[in-house]
């Protein structure tokens, strides 16, 4: 089967870094992607690891250990818009997208 | 920039009632998934769809449920006979084949009363 664990929710001042982690289980793994949704919108893509190691955009960077099961997305200079739930999707038997229970970030002033 | 659209935005339907709820992929990609997110909660896989068939269902996607492609360019989700549970935003996504990315229409709030 597919698990996914996330903490449910973090908060943090502007200007701050913050470091989402992610574990996961699953079958056929191929990779892991997060993604970014603000309330009442929809998901929306923000970064792929297929191998190991730190991937970086910008302010955003994505960070994954295929031996430990294990990721994470790390943001810097935290913004007020960077309010927003934050999930990781391992992708599995090929085009497979698994989103878990994701993580809320509050930034606060 | 292309973009998959979903039709309505918002649905409200009495309990028992037949919904179909609509969308338009990009038009390059091949996989077609629709999900599931009940207020404040997770997204939840329901079915991926390729090569004008189920690839793959979970299992909340029991016999209520149907997608169809009737043409070329739509891409349907059908719940026979609501209940009160399917209260959810829908979201329609789309991907290549073998892509990394799903990209997600903006969804549609089905509200069953």
């Amino acid at each position: 089967g597919q698990s996914l664990e996330q903490p449910s929710e973090v908060t943090a001042v502007e200007g701050a870094i913050v470091q989402i982690n992610c574990t996961y289980q699953t079958s056929g793994f191929y990779g892991l992607s997060w993604y970014q949704q603000h309330d009442g919108g929809a998901p929306t893509f923000l970064s792929y690891n297929a191998l190991d190691g730190l991937e970086e955009t910008g302010r955003f960077s994505s960070f994954l250990s295929r031996s430990d099961s294990y990721g994470y997305l790390l943001l810097q200079e935290l913004q007020m818009k960077d309010s927003a739930s934050y999930f990781c999707a391992p992708i599995h038997n090929f085009n497979k997208f698994y989103f878990g229970s994701g993580t809320k970030l509050n930034v606060k002033p | 920039e292309p973009e998959v659209t979903q039709t309505p935005s918002h649905q409200v339907t009495q309990m028992g009632q037949e919904v179909i709820l609509r969308c338009v992929p990009i038009s390059n990609h091949l996989y077609f998934y629709w999900y599931r997110q009940i207020l404040g909660q997770k997204v939840e896989f329901l079915v991926s769809f390729y090569n004008n068939e189920i690839s793959e269902k979970s299992e909340i996607f029991d016999d209520q449920f149907s997608v169809e492609r009737p043409d070329g360019s739509n891409f349907t989700l059908k719940i026979r006979s609501t209940k009160l549970e399917d209260s959810a935003m829908y979201f329609c996504a789309s991907s290549r084949l073998g892509g990394t990315e799903a990209f997600f229409g903006q969804g549609t709030r089905l509200t069953v009363v």
